[in-house]
């Protein structure tokens, strides 16, 4: 069964302060791997997708990296704005939903 | 160009009752999915709907249900609501399933029983 598992749960950073957020996979024959930011109460907001090992996306202080079996969201000089749950997911056998990860909730503090 | 539409936002129901959410995809989008989003299951995939017919279901019991209209336009039935069916319903659309670009979401239908 495929599985897509997410660490930390939790982060907290001073503003700042650069980090990494995991995304480990387990999928036979990867077909894209997302990334979407989600506030409280709202739902979540697409920020990449990557589909190849090697490949890197960046959007502002956010860049997001995939190898075979893992992706890293990297986050440089986060802002408190950057404070939000942080989601990857991957596609399901038959293509037709997402297996999301529990995400991990971030806070950056000033 | 306008987003993923759901109402009603907020809901409030007594155990037993029956509840109808509702979502409007975006435009030439065909394909629509539901998401349950809880603290401790994170987001678990209800159904998902092309062109009215449901090509994907998750895990979940008899007491959920959905259709899609010619619109696009879907809906999802939860039945004999229990405690445990308190969450946020998430719709999402996209132009032909996930797989390629992914989803756009809606902001959810928060369903609160008691």
């Amino acid at each position: 069964e495929d599985q897509v598992t997410q660490s930390p749960e939790a982060l907290r950073l001073q503003e700042g302060e650069s980090s990494s957020l995991n995304c480990s996979y387990t999928v036979s024959g990867l077909r894209g791997l997302f990334w979407y930011r989600q506030d409280p109460g709202k739902g979540p907001e697409f920020l990449f997708t990557l589909y190849s090992a090697g490949e890197e996306k960046e959007k502002e202080r956010l860049k997001a990296t995939l190898t075979k079996k893992e992706s890293f969201l990297h986050i440089t000089a986060p802002k408190p704005e950057d404070s939000a749950t942080y989601l990857c997911a991957v596609p399901s056998g038959s293509g037709y939903a997402l297996n999301f990860g529990k995400g991990t909730s971030l806070l950056v503090t000033p | 160009k306008a987003g993923v539409t759901q109402t009603p936002r907020y809901l409030i129901k007594t155990r037993g009752q029956q509840v109808t959410l509702s979502c409007s995809p975006i435009s030439g989008h065909r394909s629509v999915s539901w998401y349950q989003q809880t603290p401790g299951q994170g987001l678990q995939f209800l159904f998902e709907y092309f062109s009215e017919t449901q090509r994907n279901k998750g895990n979940f019991p008899g007491r959920f249900s959905g259709r899609q209209f010619s619109n696009s336009r879907s809906e999802m039935n939860v039945s004999t609501l229990e405690l445990g069916d308190s969450a946020l319903y998430l719709c999402a659309s996209s132009v032909d399933g996930p797989a390629n670009y992914g989803y756009t979401f809606g902001s959810g239908t928060r369903l609160t029983v008691v």
